[in-house]
């Protein structure tokens, strides 16, 4: 089956500051999302974003699907941005709601 | 407020128990998820319902069941669990089709002892 490795696995963060996290996947997709799991379990979807760029506020995401990648930007970091980052991908040809998680980035930000 | 409620909150059980998760959305998606989370870990895909109908089962264990009644509710029934089922369930709803995000509930915290 497809795999979704992400990094960095870890990223401790000063609040104000900007990251990048990435997500690989190993095949063609035609659907891939991201999701911020919150300290208390709740699932967030973040960006629907198969292919090319979107924005929501401080985060944006780039999906360069050629290339098998996606980043997620996180602009002027808040405590409540705290969390784990998952991407998730479903395979091209097969069916498009066969989401798979990737292994996850766990962000700390610190006041 | 999540749009995708689940019950119990937390559940413990015992390996000889029958349980049932419960999953209800009022958004007018048909297609319905249940993932498995342990912890520190993504969540794993069990089981996914387009239209009412069983369309993906990831090679899940029979005493997981699930159940479609209709096209807001999903149940997971539950029967001889092991303690190595112990996990954060999760349901999940979205359109079916292209263009469809994944709207998570908040999950129901399983120990099994």
């Amino acid at each position: 089956g497809i795999q979704v490795e992400q990094s960095p696995p870890d990223l401790i963060l000063q609040e104000g500051a900007n990251s990048t996290l990435r997500c690989n996947f190993s095949d063609s997709v035609n659907n891939l999302q991201w999701f911020h799991q919150n300290p208390w379990g709740q699932l967030i979807n973040l960006f629907y974003i198969p292919s090319g760029t979107k924005q929501n506020g401080r985060l944006s995401a780039t999906t360069v699907a050629t290339e098998r990648y996606s980043l997620l930007y996180i602009s002027s970091s808040q405590t409540t941005d705290s969390g784990v980052y998952f991407c998730a991908v479903a395979n091209y040809g097969g069916a498009t709601n066969k989401l798979i998680f990737g292994t996850g980035t766990l962000l700390a930000v610190q006041p | 407020d999540t749009e995708v409620t689940q019950t119990p909150k937390h559940l413990v059980m015992g390996m000889t128990n029958k349980k049932s998760l419960k999953c209800e959305q009022h958004m007018g998606h048909r297609a319905m998820y249940w993932y498995k989370q342990k912890a520190k870990k993504p969540p794993e895909l069990m089981f996914v319902y387009s239209y009412e109908k069983l369309s993906i089962n990831e090679s899940v264990p029979s005493r997981f069941s699930p159940e479609c009644p209709n096209s807001s509710l999903l149940n997971l029934h539950l029967h001889a669990l092991q303690p190595e089922d112990s996990a954060l369930y999760l349901c999940a709803s979205s359109q079916q089709g292209r263009v469809s995000p994944l709207h998570f509930g908040n999950g129901t915290r399983l120990t099994v002892t």
